[in-house]
């Protein structure tokens, strides 16, 4: 079984602009959650999505925005750059509710 | 408020010695717990998990093992193998619509000497 992809893997900005990524969670997986990595900060929750439906998100601010398609396909958008968006932005799905999750390898942002 | 904490940034074992990570959590609406092992460039790769209802969990090399009343988890791993050099993510969620999320520890980076 295919595992979790993202697209694209690596990505460079600048200030200002605005990036989308994707993420195809695994075959039958029904919730994308989304995490972004920083050095200083750690792995940080964005939003989980389930059934096309945002069921939670995290401390982020409205410039970070996400949606998920009929077929459980998720992007993420991230508006209005800034320099400190630079990180690894990490996928994950699960099957349903508080099932094990299962991580994509990453996009990586820099943001110059 | 960091509420998952791995206390220590790194550890080093000797190859065939016991590898223990450790993790300690200070909201008691977790109730489900993961380990996790990355490498560098990758996504987090899922180890083992445990359910509060349990106090311990084989598969493997690897064991976890959670104390809910000091709020501590650990994870072994035995043998150690030099392929198990990564960073160590331990994860926890709670039950509960807003509390369907993982919220990670900072990572201890397992340096695993031939």
């Amino acid at each position: 079984k295919a595992g979790v992809t993202q697209t694209p893997r690596y990505l460079i900005k600048t200030r200002g602009q605005q990036v989308t990524l994707s993420c195809s969670p695994i075959s039958g997986h029904r919730s994308v959650s989304w995490y972004q990595q920083t050095p200083g900060q750690g792995l940080q929750f964005l939003f989980e999505y389930f059934s096309e439906t945002q069921r939670n998100k995290g401390n982020f601010p409205g410039r970070f925005s996400g949606r998920q398609f009929s077929n459980s396909r998720s992007e993420m958008n991230v508006s209005t750059l800034e320099l400190g968006d630079s990180a690894l932005y990490l996928c994950a799905s699960a099957r349903g509710y508080q099932e094990t999750q299962y991580f994509g390898p990453g996009t990586r942002l820099l943001v110059l | 408020d960091q509420q998952v904490k791995q206390n220590s940034p790194s550890l080093s074992v000797q190859e065939g010695r016991i590898s223990i990570l450790n993790c300690d959590y200070t909201n008691s609406m977790f109730d489900y717990f993961l380990w996790y092992k990355k490498y560098p460039a990758e996504g987090p790769t899922f180890l083992i998990s445990i359910s509060s209802i349990k106090d311990k969990n084989e598969d493997g090399r690897f064991t976890v093992f959670l104390n809910k009343s000091a709020k501590h988890l650990s994870l072994h791993i035995v043998p150690s193998q030099p392929g198990d050099s990564a960073v160590y993510f331990c994860a926890a969620s709670g039950s509960g619509g807003s509390n369907y999320k993982l919220t990670f520890g900072k990572g201890t980076l397992l340096t695993v000497n031939p």
